[in-house]
């Protein structure tokens, strides 16, 4: 079935960097656009980035612009987060989601996340 | 504080309709599709609605989707106790080029 799994989560301190990874499967990954979307303990959730599915487009939050990077490989069914300058409310469960087909800004597809602490 | 509002809480009996509302603005909400997301405790959201009023396969018709100019709402008919979750909307922002999610809404079965 179709599966979205994160992995590259742990404990950071401020000012350093992660590199988070999603890998997708049971479907045509280069046909589809992908988001990061966050979750602070606690909080409701917040979107983080976008990527258009040919890896062409990319759009953040501006609580990440200029830290974060988003990126994918459609050879290796992968979408990753390079996340620098961490700070403390960078914090969260870190989820990549699939945009649907025809109306990418909605999110069909999610994984179960991987956590991410900014802490000294 | 988010640009896209909900209320914090909601609450109704077995049976009942719930509605959830979320207000946004013309850059958002009234210039786009929402979405409603529903958040049962520790798990990964999941979309319930798409494109204002499209339910995925697999999502019961108790749930419904309606917008309004800049304001949507969902509500859940026939409510059960396996509704109790947290409810987002979201859409794209076309000003500020961005995904913007409500607070969320945490929906209680009495």
């Amino acid at each position: 079935q179709v599966q979205l799994v994160e992995s590259g989560g742990g404990v950071v301190q401020p000012g350093r960097s992660l590199r988070l990874s999603c890998a997708a499967s049971a479907f045509t990954f280069g046909d589809y656009a992908m988001h990061w979307v966050r979750q602070a303990p606690g909080k409701g959730l917040e979107w983080v980035a976008l990527i258009s599915y040919d890896g062409t487009n990319k759009y953040y939050a501006d609580s990440v612009k200029g830290r974060f990077t988003i990126s994918r490989d459609n050879y290796k069914n992968t979408l990753s987060l390079q996340m620098n300058s961490l700070r403390a409310e960078d914090t969260a469960l870190y989820y990549c989601a699939r945009g649907l087909r025809y109306y990418t800004k909605a999110m069909e597809v999610w994984g179960k996340g991987t956590t991410v602490t900014v802490s000294s | 504080q988010s640009v896209v509002t909900q209320p914090p809480s909601a609450s109704g009996t077995p049976g009942q309709v719930v509605t959830i509302s979320c207000s946004g603005s013309t850059s958002n909400i009234g210039n786009s599709y929402v979405s409603w997301y529903q958040q049962l405790p520790g798990t990964a959201p999941k979309l319930l609605i798409h494109e204002n009023n499209q339910r995925p396969s697999g999502v019961p018709d108790r749930f419904s989707g309606s917008k309004s100019g800049t304001s949507a709402s969902l509500a859940i008919s026939g409510l059960r106790s396996e509704d109790e979750a947290d409810y987002y909307c979201a859409a794209w922002d076309d000003s500020l080029r961005v995904v913007v999610f409500g607070g969320g809404t945490k929906v209680t079965v009495l």
